[in-house]
């Protein structure tokens, strides 16, 4: 039961142009969204995050975008740049409930 | 910067034996995690911790698994006969608050990797 859902395993993006990173998700008590960024082994980094009464929220070059909806959300970054390059993992909860990953999609910048 | 640190970083261990996963959360924080990630697959979520008990646990916390706070600075998950799909990467985390209050942001450590032989 996937209640969150990254249908693209891998991406690449070439260097100083737009990474989009795409998320969608079934529960629509969801209320809270996360992105978390992971290098090979390291633990997983938190990124960005986006309440569900906001549609977008931007922290530098990492915007998240959602479309309730839609039951869909995005993280866009630009300009990539060679250290983006990781595996993405979006992320739900719902108040006191865990958080619910999403398999991840591993995000290749070129030079 | 605060981190979780996490012991040993890679185990190996025969299928049938016990396996302590060792964990130190962020000083200040109340609430620790354990999540796993077999090779290729999603971040699953295993078990929550607060207080000194168990908050939640996933359908994969079975009676295999168990967790414990033995002083104020470790939090260990223990695999009692492990089995060859217990293989995985296991992460610790932990957060300063939960539910409403959380926003979001676990703290990860790097990870201990399990193979079962």
């Amino acid at each position: 039961d996937q209640q969150v859902k990254q249908n693209s395993p891998s991406l690449s993006v070439q260097e100083g142009r737009i990474s989009i990173l795409n998320c969608d998700y079934t529960n629509s008590m969801f209320d809270y969204f996360l992105w978390y960024k992971k290098y090979p082994a390291e633990g997983p980094t938190f990124l960005i995050s986006i309440s569900s009464i906001k549609d977008k929220n931007e922290d530098g070059r990492f915007t998240v975008f959602l479309n309730k909806s839609a039951k869909h959300l995005s993280l866009h970054i630009v300009p990539s740049q060679p250290g983006d390059s990781a595996v993405y993992f979006c992320a739900a909860s719902h108040r006191d409930d865990k958080i619910i990953f999403g398999k991840g999609t591993r995000l290749h910048i070129l030079p | 910067e605060p981190e979780v640190t996490q012991t040993p970083s890679h185990q190996v261990t025969q299928m049938g034996q016990e396996v302590i996963l060792r964990c130190v959360p962020i000083s200040n924080h109340l609430y620790f995690y354990w999540y796993r990630q077999i090779l290729g697959q999603k971040v699953e979520f295993l078990v929550s911790f607060y207080n000194n008990e168990i908050s939640e646990k996933s359908e994969i916390f079975d009676d295999q698994f168990s967790v414990e706070r033995p002083d104020g600075s470790n939090f260990t998950l223990k695999i009692r006969s492990t089995k060859l799909e217990d293989s995985a990467m296991y992460f610790c985390a932990s957060s300063e608050a939960y539910g409403e209050q959380n926003t979001g942001e676990l703290f990860f450590g790097e990870g201990s990797r399990l193979t079962v032989l």
